[in-house]
This record gives structure tokens, C-alpha cells and sequence, in this order.
């Protein structure tokens, strides 16, 4: 079965430097999203992608926060300049059709110290 | 006001009973809703979505939408200890594609 895959699993960065997290969304997939799951807290959006471009942002999505489609597979999420905030599971997501269901990766632990 | 807003538990249920698992949400507009399973440390795990309003059956799992009530619930039937877990409601309004969390319930099946 078809699945979103995510690296590394875990991050471990210094507060300042700059972390690209990777995604390989599921093949047919035409959108594309991250969220973010601060320890104990809800799963929050961050931004959904679909034709190259951004469709959605939240608030959180802020000027340190970027994405892009590098190829025709991989689906990235870089941080310029981290923060001890910005600590959190990512989760990247992907689906078929808007509005229809999405199927989430297995995650990125990002560890800002 | 939340968007989405779940009782966060626990709720503990017997092994073979009923759990049941409630979700209101903010937006009337709200469209799409969906019910995932999150173990601890892990993804969400879609268990099933609801677009209409009245029941939906997939397995031992009936999604109930009231849209008048801005109202969705999951029960769970003959409950499991696998199916211990925390329970997302998730929403997706009118426009946009983001799903709107909500905090999750903690569900604890006990054998």
C-alpha cells in the first residue's frame, strides 16, 4: 500500500541553524501539506502546496518557513533560522483531491537546542 | 472560540463495550470531517471520514454527523485493547484545504 515516508525521523539542530525536512508524498498525489505537533498539544496546519505553488498558509507559516517541490517526488519544508519554538513533531501529508482525505507521513522530531 | 473542540479524557471503556468519542466544531460552513487514531509518538491514522450528515458504518466503527448541531461522534464497537489510543477530530471548512484539529481524545480500552 502506497504511503507518505518522511526524513531523517529525528533532528537535532542548534537554535539559528537552518533544517530542511524531506517528504515523499504518495505518487498520484496532487497536494501536498505539513503540520506541525508541538509535544501534548493538537496537530496544527502550517501550509498545503498544489501545482508548485502555495495555497494555504497559517499564521505559524512565517518568513523563517519555506517549501518547495525540488523534483518530482520529494516535498520539503525548510526552517532559515530555528528557534527553541520551532521544537515539534512535522508531519507531512498528502492527498488525491481537495478537501478529500489526508494521509499523513510518519514524522519528523525536530529537537532545537 | 476553538475551531474544533473534543473532550480530552480519558475515557476508559471494558473490553467488548462501546466507546464513544465527541466532537463539536465552530464553522457551519464546515464540510468534510474526519476521525484519525494517533499512538503515542506516532502519525495520525485515518480510521474514516464523513461528509454527510446521519451515520456512516465502516467495520466496528459508525462516524455520526448532525450538522444542525455542528455535532460528530465515533463509536467504537466491541472496543479492543489495540484500540487504545488518542482520537483527532479533524475539520475542513467551506473553502481552503486545511483540516482544523481537535485536541484528541485519550481512549483506554481495558482488558
Amino acid at each position: 500500500e502506497p504511503e507518505v515516508t518522511q526524513t531523517p525521523s529525528h533532528q537535532v539542530t542548534q537554535m539559528g541553524q537552518e533544517v530542511i525536512l524531506r517528504c515523499v508524498p504518495i505518487s498520484n498525489h496532487l497536494y501536498f501539506y505539513w503540520y506541525r505537533q508541538i509535544l501534548g498539544q493538537k496537530v496544527e496546519f502550517l501550509v498545503s502546496f498544489y501545482n508548485n505553488e502555495i495555497s494555504e498558509k497559517s499564521e505559524i507559516f512565517d518568513d523563517q518557513f519555506s517549501v518547495e517541490r525540488p523534483d518530482g517526488s520529494n516535498f520539503t519544508l525548510k526552517i532559515r533560522s530555528t528557534k527553541l519554538e520551532d521544537s515539534a513533531m512535522y508531519f507531512c501529508a498528502s492527498n488525491f483531491v481537495s478537501g478529500s482525505e489526508q494521509f499523513f507521513g510518519p514524522g519528523t522530531r525536530l529537537t532545537v537546542l | 472560540q476553538k475551531e474544533v473542540e473534543q473532550n480530552s479524557g480519558p475515557l476508559s471503556v471494558p473490553e467488548g463495550a462501546i466507546a464513544s468519542l465527541n466532537c463539536t466544531y465552530s464553522d457551519r460552513g464546515s464540510q468534510s470531517f474526519f476521525w484519525y487514531r494517533q499512538y503515542s509518538g506516532k502519525s495520525p491514522e485515518l480510521i474514516m471520514f464523513i461528509y454527510s450528515n446521519g451515520d456512516k458504518e465502516d467495520g466496528r466503527f459508525t462516524a455520526q454527523l448532525n450538522k444542525a448541531s455542528q455535532y460528530v461522534s465515533l463509536l467504537i464497537r466491541d472496543s479492543q485493547p489495540s484500540d487504545s489510543a488518542t482520537y483527532l477530530c479533524a475539520v475542513r471548512k467551506d473553502t481552503g484545504n486545511q483540516f482544523y484539529f481537535g485536541t484528541g481524545t485519550s481512549l483506554t480500552v481495558i482488558p
